[in-house]
């Protein structure tokens, strides 16, 4: 238990539509990171949140946007949705964007079709 | 390249074996991580270290920040110890964002 909560676990959206995802940190979590972890290959950056601020990006679409809000939950909103989308995107919180440890949540597996 | 790299890609193992899994990074880091994943999903971090050796139950990690390489030793391995194993580093690079290695994915069999 790991004190990080994803929702929903599994989603099927349709090409086009708009998705979003949501994490839930443990209190006292002011940083979170999103990923997405395609089949086979490790977990890819998408961006961080500190204090409901962005706080880096890596190498993803503006149509990949998100939210953090004061009571350390934050989202993951995709428009456009593309097959090569789907997906595992697994959210991490950490105290702060320095050397502490992460917390992961058990990810929302989305499959676009 | 990648930054990250781990080896082997796949492992698999008699119960009891002492199991390796490497990792080399090319960044500049400030922890390394080392995570376990389970089928469905979900991540757990087993180690974070930024020198030396850290030990919980039948597991170590090493890092040689010299070398820029750290290894996950299983001790007297378990079916239960299947899953994949990622290593991560925080990089000073990236703000101290994740970069994950792709993963070795290890069977245990009895």
């Amino acid at each position: 238990e790991t004190g990080v909560t994803q929702s929903p676990t599994h989603l099927i959206k349709t090409r086009g539509q708009q998705v979003t995802l949501r994490c839930s940190s443990q209190s006292g979590h002011n940083t979170v990171s999103w990923y997405q972890q395609a089949l086979g290959q490790g977990p890819q950056f998408i961006f961080q949140y500190y204090r409901e601020e962005e706080n880096g990006r890596g190498n993803f679409p503006p149509r990949f946007s998100g939210l953090q809000f004061p009571n350390y939950s934050s989202e993951l909103n995709v428009n456009a949705l593309e097959l090569d989308d789907s997906a595992l995107y697994l959210c991490a919180s950490s105290r702060d964007s320095s050397r502490t440890e992460a917390f992961f949540g058990q990810g929302t597996r989305l499959t676009v079709v | 390249k990648n930054e990250v790299e781990q080896s082997p890609q796949n492992l698999t193992a008699q119960e009891g074996e002492f199991i390796t899994i490497n990792c080399s990074y090319s960044v500049g880091i400030s922890a390394l991580h080392w995570l376990q994943q389970h089928p469905g999903g979900g991540i757990v971090s087993l180690f974070m270290l930024s020198s030396g050796k850290k030990k919980h139950g039948r597991l170590i990690a090493t890092i040689n920040i010299q070398e820029k390489h750290s290894s996950l030793h299983i001790t007297a391995s378990h079916p239960r110890d299947s899953a994949v194993y990622i290593c991560a580093a925080s990089s000073m690079e990236y703000g101290n964002k994740l970069v994950f290695g792709a993963g070795t994915i290890l069977r245990v069999k009895s």
